[in-house]
């Protein structure tokens, strides 16, 4: 899991609350992402951010926000308005100041349940 | 549309036998191809990936993979499979020309190894 570490490992939420996902790297990587993770699906990209103070909305953004204040810390807040939040979430980092096909490294997930 | 097929939800080999596991993708460039492990309840950890140059690549834990570009695949391989190696697999691919440089990902195929 490298320099990436995510907290909490669990996180349960209650009807109509916002709980948020922490993401930090010690790995001076430019790029952070955050994907879900359902059963028998593949990842898919919910936020990501090329650098610091912008971010973008990947393919399922609906119901979450971020913000990326530092280069190390990207946080992912699940909103009430995510009906279905059930599932693994990834955080990932890279370099990617140039195209060389950069590695993603991952953070080791956090399982979201809701009560 | 872009996208990554890996055709077998599971696959399973004895222990000490080569094992194969397929990925073929979709995309209007030259891809960057990788592969990715995970274990139960942890993060992805990366394997090997495809940039350029000599089409058989060699990664972490004894695996290997051959970029195809005829039959634009990129199938996993060991030569001789150890129980440790029973996991989840993922392939994913970028397109050198995505300005974004996001990653698309397959399903994954369960790897089960059997003593």
């Amino acid at each position: 899991d490298g320099g990436i570490t995510q907290s909490p490992k669990y996180l349960f939420r209650k009807e109509g609350q916002n709980v948020t996902l922490s993401c930090e790297q010690n790995l001076n990587h430019d790029a952070m992402y955050w994907y879900r993770q359902d059963p028998g699906q593949g990842l898919r990209l919910i936020y990501y951010s090329q650098i610091v103070n912008d971010f973008q909305k990947g393919d399922i953004a609906e119901g979450y926000s971020v913000s990326r204040e530092k280069k190390e810390s990207f946080p992912l807040t699940v909103t009430s308005a995510q009906k279905n939040p059930t599932a693994f979430y990834l955080c990932a980092s890279s370099i990617e100041k140039t195209d060389r096909g950069e590695t993603q490294y991952f953070g080791p997930g956090t399982r979201l349940l809701v009560l | 549309a872009q996208s990554v097929a890996q055709p077998e939800d599971q696959v399973n080999v004895a222990e000490g036998n080569p094992l194969t596991v397929k990925c073929t993708y979709s995309v209007s460039g030259n891809p960057y191809l990788f592969w990715y492990v995970q274990y139960p309840n942890r993060g992805l950890q990366f394997l090997l990936k495809y940039i350029t140059g000599d089409n058989l690549v060699k990664g972490s834990y004894g695996f290997e993979a051959e970029f195809n570009k005829s039959q634009t695949s990129f199938h996993l391989k060991k030569p001789s499979a150890l129980v440790s190696d029973s996991a989840l697999y993922f392939c994913a691919v970028r397109d050198r020309m995505d300005s974004n440089y996001q990653l698309i990902w397959g399903a994954g195929t369960k790897l089960i190894i059997k003593p």
